[in-house]
């Protein structure tokens, strides 16, 4: 168990919807990440907060939006739902300071069915 | 160009073997390497972190960084069954920058 906790596990909607997945990050962590993975494609970086902050932006749709809340939990907000974004997103959480800069801590992930 | 290059695989071993899996880059500034395990779809879990070139040991998996050929390994000694997983490299340059992965490199041992 990495301490990051996500939900909800599951998501099945339809296209044109939006849901919100959610990610608590371990105790200690400021920095959360999240990531898209397909079937046939690695894992991608769509969008890193630091302390409420939005620290850097990868392969984000601008229909996807997130942010992180004061209690550090963080939100990612999918809307206009299309087939294509079916797939696993998984939150990280890393301290981000310079002696640690490496360890990132991934949570179990939400796998989103769009039919 | 990626900034990250990794053999997909899949690789296929018998059990005991070594395993040697494989990552090159290609920016400089990269100075922290992990390795992750991932197994059937679950989240990454981080097996090895290395700053800076040379070795790290921990049981049976060492990570190696040569930075001047720029470029990674992960030697998995007397693989079992258990290690059969995909292993995804990653990278960055410093804190708070944004890490940088593998396509990751399938696995299986086979008993």
């Amino acid at each position: 168990d990495s301490g990051v906790t996500q939900t909800p596990k599951h998501l099945i909607t339809a296209t044109g919807q939006r849901v919100t997945l959610r990610c608590s990050p371990r105790s200690g962590d400021l920095s959360v990440y999240w990531y898209q993975q397909s079937l046939d494609q690695g894992l991608q970086f769509l969008i890193q907060y630091y302390n409420g902050e939005e620290r850097a932006k990868g392969n984000i749709l601008e229909r996807f939006s997130a942010q992180q809340f004061p209690d550090l939990h963080s939100e990612l907000n999918l809307s206009s739902l299309e087939l294509g974004d079916s797939a696993l997103y998984f939150c990280a959480s890393s301290v981000l300071t310079s002696g640690r800069a490496g360890e990132q801590f991934f949570g179990p992930g939400t796998r989103l069915t769009v039919l | 160009q990626k900034e990250v290059e990794q053999d997909p695989g899949p690789l296929s071993v018998p059990e005991g073997a070594i395993v040697s899996l494989n990552c090159t880059y290609s920016n400089s500034a990269f100075q922290y390497f992990m390795w992750y395990r991932q197994y059937s779809r679950k989240g990454p879990e981080l097996l090895m972190y290395t700053y800076s070139s040379g070795n790290k040991e921990d049981g049976r998996f060492t990570a190696q960084v040569d930075k001047s050929s720029k470029y990674i390994s992960l030697f998995i000694r007397d693989s079992q069954p258990s290690d059969s997983a995909t292993y995804l490299c990653a990278m960055i340059a410093g804190a708070g920058n944004q890490f940088y992965f593998g396509t990751g490199t399938s696995l299986t041992v086979i008993p």
